[in-house]
């Protein structure tokens, strides 16, 4: 158990909906990450955020958004959703984003977009 | 710009020797690598950094050339608990100051009795 908690675990929605996962870091860390990873592919690194702020971009899409609140929660939103969409949504913490900082993965949110 | 890890998949019997390789084309600042099972989420195994010792997870270690902008991670005497994918990562600062990760492909090892 990494200490990074994901909600829901599985979702099941349809196409055009919008949809927000959830995360919560681990107790001090205060960056959070948000991964996708589709069937049998690699992690593909979407957005990162340090203290409430955003500090990094991946390729995501526009029609995803993401924000970090005051109590270092984070949450995902994806709007507009197609079949494409399909994949687990990781999302990770480190106490600061150097490179010497190990990121802690939660245990996903399977998105099915049906 | 995503590192190349090789092989793409690998096949040991337990007790046997395995080296999966990380290459990019960039100048390398750090390497991280972890190891997902099926179904579950990525465990961090170690970090090298560019000037650093190479580091070792119980029987499992890792080097870093940072002239060859290449990371080897040896795994010795595999076990059965060690099958997995394998993903190396390696970053770069954004303009904000944060150093993002950008995985490999992974190397997904099988160890069979």
């Amino acid at each position: 158990d990494s200490g990074v908690t994901q909600t829901p675990k599985h979702l099941i929605t349809a196409t055009g909906q919008r949809v927000t996962l959830r995360c919560s870091p681990r107790s001090g860390d205060l960056s959070v990450y948000w991964y996708q990873q589709s069937l049998d592919q690699g992690l593909q690194f979407l957005i990162q955020y340090y203290n409430g702020e955003e500090r990094a971009k991946g390729n995501i899409l526009e029609r995803f958004s993401a924000q970090q609140f005051p109590d270092l929660h984070s949450e995902l939103n994806l709007s507009s959703l197609e079949l494409g969409d399909s994949a687990l949504y990781f999302c990770a913490s480190s106490p600061s984003p150097d490179r010497e900082m190990a990121q802690y993965f939660g245990p996903g949110t399977r998105l099915t977009v049906t | 710009q995503q590192p190349v890890q090789s092989p793409q998949a690998v096949i040991l019997r337990e007790g046997e020797d395995a080296v999966i390789n990380c290459s990019s084309s960039k100048a390398l600042y750090s390497v991280h690598w972890y190891r997902q099972k099926h179904g579950e989420a990525p465990v961090f195994l170690m970090i090298l950094l560019k000037g650093g010792e190479q580091m070792r997870h119980e029987k499992i270690s890792a080097s870093f050339n940072e002239k060859k902008q290449q990371s080897s991670l040896y795994l010795t005497a595999s076990q059965l608990s060690y099958s997995g994918t394998y993903f190396c990562g390696t970053g770069a600062y954004s303009g904000a100051g944060s150093y993002q990760l950008t995985f490999g492909k992974g190397t997904k090892l099988s160890v069979i009795p």
